[in-house]
């Protein structure tokens, strides 16, 4: 069953730390991206990968760090420098020239 | 950089009555312009997307229209349905071989029957 998963769906962290959510996607896609959703901001880019070992900052990309070892995965760490990381994060990807398909997000929450 | 404005924030309708909803965008660059569904707790999908070189496209109750000049683009539903209640985003793109999609802040629709 092709498709994209986030994990974990849910996320709490203490100031100060570190956490890391993950995205794997088995659809054979090249670029793959991570978005964060905040209430009436819509959809801005953090990073976006267009092939593996090589990404590119998106538009937000302070207090984040990515990496691309595989096709498949593309985690995202939230860095103790994310000044507000409470939000929705969605991962993405899509082959070239087509749609995006999304996960189903993780919600991380600051304590 | 591209910068995409969506109106309205909100919109309510009455069960068989069509929605607007309306995007404007800054970079003339761009020339591929979808639009993504969001129903409550769910992923956003792609409902219909336009690319640069059509004016008008449309599935069934859904269409889109793009006005290249005016850098506008709208979402037209008609006969709406309950169903149809979520949060709807534009977004756009210079479409250079992967989708680095600059979204407008959403529109969320309610649909009452």
């Amino acid at each position: 069953d092709g498709g994209i998963t986030q994990s974990p769906k849910y996320l709490f962290r203490k100031e100060g730390q570190n956490v890391t959510l993950s995205c794997e996607q088995n659809l054979n896609h090249d670029a793959m991206y991570w978005y964060r959703q905040d209430p009436g901001q819509g959809l801005r880019l953090i990073y976006y990968s267009q092939i593996v070992n090589d990404f590119q900052k998106g538009d937000i990309a302070e207090g984040y760090s990515v990496s691309r070892e595989k096709k498949e995965s593309f985690p995202l760490t939230v860095t103790s420098a994310q000044k507000n990381p409470t939000a929705f994060y969605l991962c993405a990807s899509s082959p070239a020239y087509g749609e995006l398909f999304f996960g189903e997000g993780s919600r991380l929450t600051v304590l | 950089g591209e910068n995409v404005e969506q109106h309205p924030s909100t919109l309510s309708v009455q069960e068989g009555d069509s929605a607007v909803i309306k995007c404007t965008y800054s970079d003339s660059a761009s020339n591929y312009f979808p639009w993504y569904k969001q129903e409550l707790g769910k992923r956003p999908q792609l409902i219909i997307d336009i690319r640069s070189n059509v004016g008008e496209k449309k599935d069934q109750r859904i269409a889109v229209t793009l006005n290249k000049t005016a850098k506008h683009f709208s979402l037209h539903i008609t006969e709406t349905q309950p169903e149809d209640s979520a949060v709807y985003f534009c977004a756009a793109s210079p479409n250079t071989g992967f989708q680095k999609l600059v979204f407008g802040t959403g529109t969320r629709l309610l649909v009452s029957p």
